[in-house]
């Protein structure tokens, strides 16, 4: 069994530029839900795909979007970068319609804005 | 508003002494309280979900609606526990996990 993988592990940008994000959610997983975690704080919920469609939203602008392929991986997009965005992203996967089981988590993709 | 509110930063303790995490949440329905580990270079991993009533690693939290509160336990810390720990809520009918600023449990020797 393969665990969530996320590419890559860190990432210099610099403000305005665009970013995109990858994740392989582990073996038999449909559901792929992505965080952001700054520094000193715990992860927030950005969206969650199901089925290559997006299955919910938390609190985060629209330059945050983001896409499902067929063999469930994912990516994260993020334009126009602030200096905020610099963070960890976490991506997690789970096999459910609604992911309503464990959610498990990569090993993140750690973000720097400059 | 939908919150987990963990209140110490960090928790140090000695080895054998008995350990609590605190976790205090904000839902109005029924949620679902989750603990998520992260040891030193290692991944976020799920410790123990309240639904499932089991002790990992010697690990207990008993979901208590009238305090709103989940706390972690356990009699007797060790060196390895080390790591730091997350409290996370999910709604019922939802799909997000909504976590705490988490507690870095720090474990002497």
């Amino acid at each position: 069994e393969t665990g969530v993988t996320q590419s890559p592990t860190h990432l210099i940008k610099t403000r305005g530029q665009q970013v995109t994000l990858r994740c392989s959610s582990q073996s038999g997983h449909n559901t792929v839900s992505w965080y952001q975690q700054a520094l000193g704080q715990g992860p927030q919920f950005i969206f969650q795909y199901y089925r290559e469609e997006e299955n919910g939203r938390g609190n985060f602008p629209p330059r945050f979007s983001g896409l499902q392929f067929p063999n469930y991986s994912s990516e994260l997009n993020v334009n126009a970068l602030e200096l905020d965005d610099s963070a960890l992203y976490l991506c997690a996967s789970s096999l459910a319609g609604r992911g309503a089981e464990t959610q498990y988590f990569g090993p993140g993709t750690r973000l720097l804005v400059l | 508003a939908q919150r987990v509110t963990q209140p110490e930063k960090l928790l140090s303790v000695f080895k054998g002494a008995p350990v609590e995490l605190k976790c205090n949440y904000s839902y109005s329905g029924s949620p679902e309280l989750f603990w998520y580990v992260q040891y030193s270079r290692q991944r976020l991993q799920l410790l123990l979900r309240h639904i499932s009533r089991e002790s990992i690693k010697g690990f207990t939290a008993d979901l208590n609606k009238g305090e709103t509160s989940f706390h972690l336990k356990k009699p007797f810390a060790q060196e390895e526990d080390s790591a730091m720990y997350y409290c996370a809520l999910r709604g019922d009918s939802s799909y997000k996990l909504i976590f705490g600023s988490g507690t870095r449990l720090l474990v002497r020797p």
